[in-house]
């Protein structure tokens, strides 16, 4: 059952450049997506987020836009740096699930010098 | 910055046995969740706790597993029997409330190794 999709196991950018990373979502009651950030031995660490009444959400770099009617999210990242490197998980709650986090497989992010 | 901690950072142990997985979450935190990671799979939500008791368990989450907050600052989550398809990372989170979107702050996670 795969509520959340990210169909992209890896992505190779260009340092400099701009990061793309999709998710779909297939359950119409998810009202909140987050995006987090996993380096290899560390517990995943929140990005970024959005509700599903907006389709923008904006922090620095980071930017997520949501398209409801498409159930899909994207993050974009710009510039990319080295230290971008990780893998990204999208995750989504729904209201009434006492939120809980439904993940993503995640996208395996390299940025290249 | 405060920081959601878990030990040991290792466990091994032989199946059948019983572990118990420790998790310091952030002192002001009122919500708590148990998530795993089979290696190679995504991250699996097991159980959110607040006020004491369970609020919201996964189909994962059977009567081999437990959780307890033992005391004011530690959240325990223990496998009764452990079996080989328990083997994945366990990670606590912690977050200020239980609202929709509100950040889960994430642990290092446990790696728990049955054989």
């Amino acid at each position: 059952d795969q509520q959340v999709k990210q169909n992209s196991p890896s992505l190779s950018v260009q340092e400099g450049r701009i990061s793309i990373l999709n998710c779909d979502y297939t359950n119409s009651m998810f009202d909140y997506f987050l995006w987090y950030k996993k380096y290899p031995a560390e517990g995943p660490t929140f990005l970024i987020s959005i509700s599903s009444i907006k389709d923008k959400n904006e922090d620095g770099r980071f930017t997520v836009f949501l398209n409801k009617s498409a159930k899909h999210l994207s993050l974009h990242i710009v510039p990319s740096q080295p230290g971008d490197s990780a893998v990204y998980f999208c995750a989504a709650s729904a209201q009434g699930s006492n939120y809980q986090l439904i993940w993503g497989a995640g996208t395996k992010l390299i940025i290249k010098p | 910055e405060p920081e959601v901690t878990q030990t040991p950072s290792h466990q091994v142990t032989q199946m059948g046995q019983e572990v118990i997985l420790r998790c310091v979450p952030i002192s002001n935190h009122l919500y708590f969740y148990w998530y795993r990671q089979i290696l190679g799979q995504k991250v699996e939500f097991l159980v959110s706790f607040y006020n004491n008791e369970i609020s919201e368990k996964s189909e994962i989450f059977d009567d081999q597993f437990s959780v307890e907050r033992p005391d004011g600052s530690n959240f325990t989550l223990k496998i009764r029997s452990t079996k080989l398809e328990d083997s994945a990372m366990y990670f606590c989170a912690s977050s200020e409330w239980g609202l929709a979107g509100d950040e889960q702050f994430f642990g290092p996670g446990t790696r728990l190794t049955v054989l």
